[in-house]
């Protein structure tokens, strides 16, 4: 069974300060995709990665595959509270199945 | 485009009785999921379709859960009889071609209670 594990579980921090958060796994995935969601939504596709060693950026957001495609980490300068929401990592596994993660609780506040 | 839609938005029913949750994927779009998110288990896979036709339902918890997808603008996940355990949010998500660097497009999701 292919598992991601994020972390942290929550995060709470102020407006403005930077934070990052991970997605780990023991297995290979072919690419592997971050979504935000909002409560009462469903989650929303932000960026995929498919190349280990992959920096991809996306205004205020930094992604990055890691070299062997096992984890990846999402990377916030700035946090404005428009980013409060829960962040899911989410691999490519076998049979093409998308495999999430627990998820982060991002809490910006003003 | 609409988006995938999904119907009821929410569903309270007692316990034993039968639910029907309804989604219309996007246009074009060749696959679809459905999948359950709770906060013990996260967002689980619980089944889903290419061109309509079930490739994977290794995730449907049992065979109190049902899924059909007759054409390619319509599915629905049955639950009968529904118990307790079942209250959670289901979610319809479609892409096409199945995984792609476009990923999943969800719908808003179901939330059932189950009393």
């Amino acid at each position: 069974t292919q598992l991601l594990e994020q972390s942290p579980q929550f995060l709470s921090i102020q407006e403005g300060e930077n934070l990052t958060v991970y997605c780990n796994s023991s297995s290979v995935f072919s690419s592997l995709q971050w979504y935000r969601q909002e409560p009462g939504e469903g989650p929303v596709l932000l960026v995929t990665v498919v190349t280990g060693g992959e920096v991809k950026k996306l205004k205020r957001l930094t992604f990055q595959f890691g070299d062997a495609r096992k984890d990846s980490s999402l990377h916030i300068t700035a946090a404005q509270t428009g980013d409060t929401g829960l962040y899911l990592c989410a691999g490519a596994a076998y049979g093409n199945k998308l495999v999430f993660g627990a998820g982060t609780i991002l809490r910006v506040k003003s | 485009d609409a988006g995938v839609i999904q119907s009821p938005r929410h569903e309270v029913t007692e316990m034993g009785q039968e639910v029907t949750l309804r989604c219309k994927p996007i246009s074009g779009h060749n696959s679809l999921f459905w999948y359950r998110q709770t906060m013990m288990r996260g967002l689980e896979l619980l089944i889903y379709f290419n061109n309509n036709v079930p490739i994977d339902d290794s995730g449907m918890p049992e065979d109190r859960f049902s899924a059909k997808m007759p054409n390619a603008s319509f599915s629905t996940l049955k639950i009968q009889p529904s118990e307790p355990r079942d209250s959670a949010v289901y979610f319809c998500a479609s892409s096409f071609g199945g995984l792609s660097v476009y990923g999943y497009t969800f719908g808003s999701g179901t939330r059932l209670t189950v009393v």
